[in-house]
């Protein structure tokens, strides 16, 4: 079982340079997830979404974008990087019925913006 | 709105000593508890949950949790630490009924020989 699978692993970008994470998960979760990890921040959340064709904004969606046309793919897309977006990203997936909402981690992607 | 407070950025502990690791929560309905790890250069790993069945929750590696509905706590512990207990911790909080996570800014451990 794959689990949640992040790529890239690691990425350097130029100011003003697009980009697209790619986040997949083979558990059937309804719920996914994009954070961002900062040290001595712990881990915010960007966006997130319930299921296929329903997104929404989390904690700091600034710069950002998501889509989610299937249960399996939750893409997070830089439109301009900005040197502040250099960070860890992590997606995590989840059921949505209580008492299920655990929450399980991609290993990352390292993003460096120059 | 959820919040933790996780109390010490970094914690050292000796070998085979008790490891300790604070977190206050805010929430205006009851909560459901997480404490999560995080190995160098690795994604997060659930260590317990609190769902609001027992109080004490016991979980991977050794670990266990204490729900203090007075005290607002969810305090982590391991009576004895082992060199690979070396790592982050983060403490996460949502309603009973939601999915999004609040986390804590997290509490490096290391483990002194």
């Amino acid at each position: 079982n794959a689990g949640v699978t992040q790529t890239p692993k690691f990425q350097v970008l130029k100011t003003g340079q697009s980009m697209t994470l790619q986040c997949a998960q083979d558990m059937n979760h309804e719920y996914m997830s994009w954070y961002r990890q900062d040290p001595g921040m712990g881990l915010r959340l960007i966006h997130y979404s319930v299921g296929a064709g329903i997104t929404d904004q989390g904690e700091v969606p600034n710069g950002y974008n998501v889509s989610r046309s299937t249960t399996e793919d939750f893409p997070l897309r830089l439109l301009s990087a900005a040197p502040s977006q250099t960070s860890v990203y992590f997606c995590a997936s989840s059921y949505t019925e209580t008492g299920k909402n655990i929450q399980y981690f991609g290993a990352g992607t390292r993003l460096s913006v120059l | 709105a959820q919040s933790v407070t996780q109390l010490g950025s970094h914690v050292s502990v000796s070998e085979g000593a008790l490891v300790l690791l604070r977190c206050n929560y805010s929430s205006s309905v009851p909560p459901y508890l997480f404490w999560y790890v995080q190995y160098p250069n690795q994604g997060l790993q659930l260590l317990l949950k609190y769902t609001s069945a027992a109080t004490l929750v016991k979980g991977i590696n050794g670990f266990e949790a204490e729900f203090k509905k007075s005290e607002t706590s969810f305090h982590l512990t391991k009576p004895s630490a082992h060199m690979s207990d070396a790592a982050e911790y983060f403490c996460a909080v949502s309603d009973q009924n939601d999915y999004k996570l609040s986390f804590g800014a997290g509490t490096t451990v290391t483990v002194r020989a």
